[in-house]
């Protein structure tokens, strides 16, 4: 089974900050990883899939970037709004999904 | 508007089986372009996917929770279920159903709002 590590697991930022997750597959995935939102008491909200695409009426200030094994979450400029937890989500085999442990995003 | 509604009980016994109903409203489980899935996240813990289903019925589990998982589709409802047997106090969970779309990452763009399964005597 393909494992997803997710780093930091917290990380505390201001509003207008740069905030940068990564995400460690361990082994070769291509482009297949996807990045998630979730508030507290809602449902994960699809941000960026195959790595690097932006879902449909996603803010821009949102991108991924990465292939193979190493993959990168970055909010460009953190708005008050965007304070939840994170989470990776690889996809092989036709469906074997597995998340990464997540990153909670805290104000500072 | 895609929308997915989970039912079922909310509190289930030790050793017995979990059942879950996710109903689809605003589009058609029989679709080719997407698997219909359920994922489960513990009280203050990560997501953890459970399985999934194409519409034709064949499907797909975590090698985790294989053995004591059956998913399948009611097309005529548009419906698909989730049974997880023999269940312990680490099966609950906020269990969400969810769509895949098929391709690429199969990323899942439509879930339910959840529904917290108890585990408890």
């Amino acid at each position: 089974d393909i494992q997803m590590t997710q780093s930091p697991s917290s990380l505390s930022a201001s509003v207008g900050d740069r905030v940068t997750i990564t995400c460690q597959a361990s082994q070769d995935i291509s482009n297949y990883l996807n990045w998630y939102q979730q508030k507290p008491g809602k449902a994960p909200k699809l941000l960026i899939y195959d790595a690097s695409n932006l879902e449909t009426g996603v803010p821009s200030r949102f991108s991924g970037s990465g292939s193979g094994t190493d993959f990168t979450f970055t909010i460009s400029g953190l708005q008050p709004e965007d304070f939840a937890t994170y989470y990776c989500q690889q996809y092989d085999n036709l469906p074997q999904i597995t998340f990464g442990g997540g990153t909670k995003v805290e104000i500072k | 508007q895609l929308q997915l509604q989970e039912s079922g009980p909310g509190l289930v016994n030790p050793s017995e089986t979990l059942s879950l109903t996710c109903t689809v409203s605003g589009g058609s489980i029989s679709s080719s372009y997407y698997y219909w899935g359920w994922i489960r996240q513990p009280p203050g813990k990560g997501l953890e996917w459970i399985g999934s289903i194409y519409y034709s019925g064949s499907t797909y589990y975590n090698p985790s929770l294989k053995s004591r998982v059956t998913i399948s589709v009611d097309s005529s409802k548009n419906q698909f279920s989730l049974k997880l047997s023999s269940v312990t106090a680490a099966d609950t969970a906020v269990y969400y159903c969810a769509r895949h779309r098929a391709g690429g990452s199969y990323p899942t763009d439509y879930w339910g709002q959840g529904t917290l399964v108890t585990v408890s005597s």
